[in-house]
């Protein structure tokens, strides 16, 4: 079945570096990848997303990695700053069955000055 | 443009009591979904409805109902709640089954 996971559910980092997290997933089968910010007591923040014929998407401070061969995609932040702290989920659509969300358990970032 | 409305924020209730979680967005999206997150845990699907006037369950159903009003609304409802529903419960429209899902504030629900 469909699978997606976190690495590490906590990355602590210094404010002005740059964030790397990371997601692997079971599925080949997979159309398309969202990450999300989830703030304390607040619902899930779209951030970027990216389609399985892509390997790279960039959007502002942050750049989505997708290598299909290993199965496994990465969110990175540049420049990550206080206001970046936050649960990030990655989620996978799966093609076959239905149109369905799988979301990983969350990597918390914490950013320290 | 509220986006994804969700009511009630918070709710306490009984063991064997029911309630119904209300959901509302105005972006004009065909496909809405309940979650529940449970500590430490990603995002459940529950319930879905792909377009109006249909609902599908999704991979923890039990122990709920769902009514896709009309385009806009998409209500949870506990029929008898159970400790174990003791979760969050966000509310998400898409404009589409299998495109960006927009989510709203949540529901914290405590059954004791």
């Amino acid at each position: 079945g469909e699978n997606v996971g976190l690495h590490l559910p906590t990355l602590s980092v210094q404010e002005g570096d740059n964030s790397i997290i990371n997601c692997a997933y079971s599925n080949s089968a997979s159309d398309y990848f969202i990450w999300y910010k989830q703030e304390s007591g607040k619902g899930p923040q779209f951030i970027i997303d990216i389609r399985s014929n892509m390997d790279k998407r960039q959007g502002q401070r942050v750049t989505v990695l997708l290598n299909k061969t290993v199965k496994h995609l990465s969110l990175q932040i540049a420049a990550t700053q206080p206001g970046d702290s936050a649960v990030y989920f990655c989620a996978g659509m799966f093609s076959g069955g239905y149109n369905k969300l799988i979301f990983g358990a969350g990597t918390r970032l914490a950013v320290h000055p | 443009n509220a986006g994804v409305t969700q009511t009630p924020k918070f709710q306490v209730l009984k063991t064997g009591q029911s309630m119904t979680l209300q959901c509302a967005q105005d972006m004009n999206h065909n496909s809405m979904y309940w979650y529940r997150q449970d500590p430490g845990m990603g995002l459940r699907l529950i319930y879905y409805s792909a377009s109006e006037g249909t609902t599908d369950k999704g991979e923890v159903p039990n122990g709920y109902n769902v009514s896709r009003l009309n385009k806009r609304e998409f209500s949870l409802r506990l029929e008898s709640a159970a400790p174990s529903q003791t979760s969050v419960y966000f509310c998400a429209s898409s404009e589409a089954i299998g495109g960006r899902q927009y989510f709203g504030p949540g529901t914290r629900l405590t059954v004791l």
